[in-house]
């Protein structure tokens, strides 16, 4: 088996600022992903990594950056956190495919004042 | 473009007795769908309960079944006893398999359900 782990679990930043999260996995994934979760709703889809140095946007990538680093590791960037605004966002990694299931990290809360 | 509606909100049901959480997607990329049901229980992290990527077939996982049913365009997650161990929040998810590099999940809102003695 494996692991996600992604840092911190919560993030608290000020209205502007710019913000990164990490996320590695021990899987020996192929493809790492980035979903942000707002409150009743499901997950969107912000950007993923097919295979290393690969950069996919997804259908919430305004407003956002991303660097696969390694193989292992996904970083997402939020360019300027809204004020008010709060979220979680998880990491996922899978083999390749679009059959492939995905294994999610436990998250980060991101809470701007 | 794609979308997926389930069971919107909070479900109560009783121990023992049956569960339909209704999933219907529409897709409108290119791509055969592939169906998913993923969920989280309390204190842990998202994780796949079943999957189906043939219209036709049944998955099945903790005793939950999930029809793939193409005309339909539904995947309804069914349970015939639920326990108090189900209580969880379910998500029915898309993807559309093009062979090409859109790996994207669509995911619907999540249904939470709570399984009461």
């Amino acid at each position: 088996g494996g692991i996600i782990t992604q840092t911190p679990k919560f993030l608290i930043g000020q209205e502007g600022q710019k913000l990164t999260l990490k996320c590695q996995q021990n899987f020996n994934h192929d493809t790492m992903y980035w979903y942000r979760q707002d409150s009743g709703k499901g997950l969107r889809l912000i950007y993923y990594s097919i295979t290393e140095n690969d950069l996919q946007k997804g259908d919430l990538s305004e407003g956002y950056d991303a660097s696969r680093e390694k193989k292992s590791s996904f970083s997402l960037t939020v360019t300027s956190a809204q004020k008010n605004e709060m979220a979680v966002f998880l990491c996922a990694s899978s083999i390749q495919g679009a059959r492939a299931e995905q294994f999610f990290g436990p998250g980060t809360r991101l809470t701007v004042l | 473009g794609d979308s997926v509606t389930q069971t919107e909100g909070q479900v109560t049901v009783s121990e023992s007795k049956s569960l339909i959480i209704n999933c219907t997607y529409s897709a409108t990329s290119i791509g055969y769908p592939n169906l998913f049901w993923y969920v989280r229980y309390p204190g842990e992290g998202l994780q796949l309960l079943l999957k189906v990527i043939t219209a036709g077939q049944k998955g099945s996982s903790r005793g939950f079944e999930a029809t793939y049913n193409k005309e339909a365009t539904s995947f309804h997650l069914q349970k015939a006893s639920v326990q108090e161990s189900d209580s969880a929040v379910y998500y029915c998810a898309l993807s559309l398999n093009s062979g090409g590099s859109n790996y994207k999940l669509t995911f619907g809102k999540g249904t939470l359900l709570t399984v009461t003695p």
